[in-house]
């Protein structure tokens, strides 16, 4: 069976610090994808990044960054100099790869971070 | 603009009635999905489709149903059978055979059984 574990469940820091938000997942599959998705309080969630199992390359898009390591099984996110619009419940998923069929995604609990001013 | 429409986005509901929560998407997107999510447990995959009047159970289905008349609509109906149906439900889209699991999500329905 597929898992998500977000330990982290709520963090709250000052608007200019770095945060990693931390993931680890557990498959037997040699194919997946995993994913990132921010939650803000109007509810709809919204993807940021997609990795699959077969790139390691740590990925870096304006204020954010991804580390995956396959070797501990874990895909963690780090915004730096955060802002208070970071302020929302931060998702990490993985999906099943079904050959020729859309593939369903396992999320974690999320982390609620909070960003003060 | 391209997206997916839940309504309501509030719902209240005495116990022991069914209650019928809309998503309806105009991406063109083949798979559709409906999730739970409850504080601090994340999101529940209960059914999804990935075709027309086709559609799989997912990890909590029971207490639930759904139907997939047509592609853009994938209507979620609450059953008084699910004990505890308080919780927030999101439905989602991807597109067919080359969806790699990029899902596309509505705003949520807020349902409260008194």
């Amino acid at each position: 069976a597929q898992k998500v574990t977000q330990a982290q469940t709520e963090i709250s820091v000052v608007e200019k610090e770095d945060v990693t938000l931390d993931c680890v997942y557990e498959t037997r599959d040699t194919t997946y994808y995993l994913f990132w998705y921010k939650q803000p309080p109007s509810g709809e969630l919204v993807f940021l990044i997609r990795r699959n199992s077969f790139d390691e390359q740590n990925e870096i898009s304006g204020r954010y960054s991804w580390n995956f390591q396959k070797s501990t099984s874990s895909f963690n996110f780090t915004i730096t100099a955060s802002q208070v619009v970071d302020s929302a419940v931060y998702f990490c998923a993985l999906s099943e790869v079904y050959t020729g069929a859309n593939s369903k995604l396992t999320f974690g609990k999320g982390i609620t971070l909070s960003v003060r001013p | 603009d391209g997206g997916i429409t839940q309504s309501p986005k509030y719902l209240f509901r005495k116990e022991g009635q069914n209650v019928t929560l809309s998503c309806e998407q105009n991406l063109n997107h083949d798979a559709m999905y409906w999730y739970r999510q409850d504080p601090g447990q994340g999101l529940r995959l209960i059914y999804y489709s990935q075709i027309v009047n086709d559609f799989q159970k997912g990890d909590i289905a029971e207490g639930y149903s759904v139907s997939r008349e047509k592609k853009e609509s994938f209507p979620l109906t609450v059953t008084s059978a699910q004990k505890n149906p308080t919780a927030f439900y999101l439905c989602a889209s991807s597109r067919g055979t080359e969806n790699t699991g990029e899902l596309f999500f509505g705003e949520g329905s807020r349902l409260t059984v008194l």
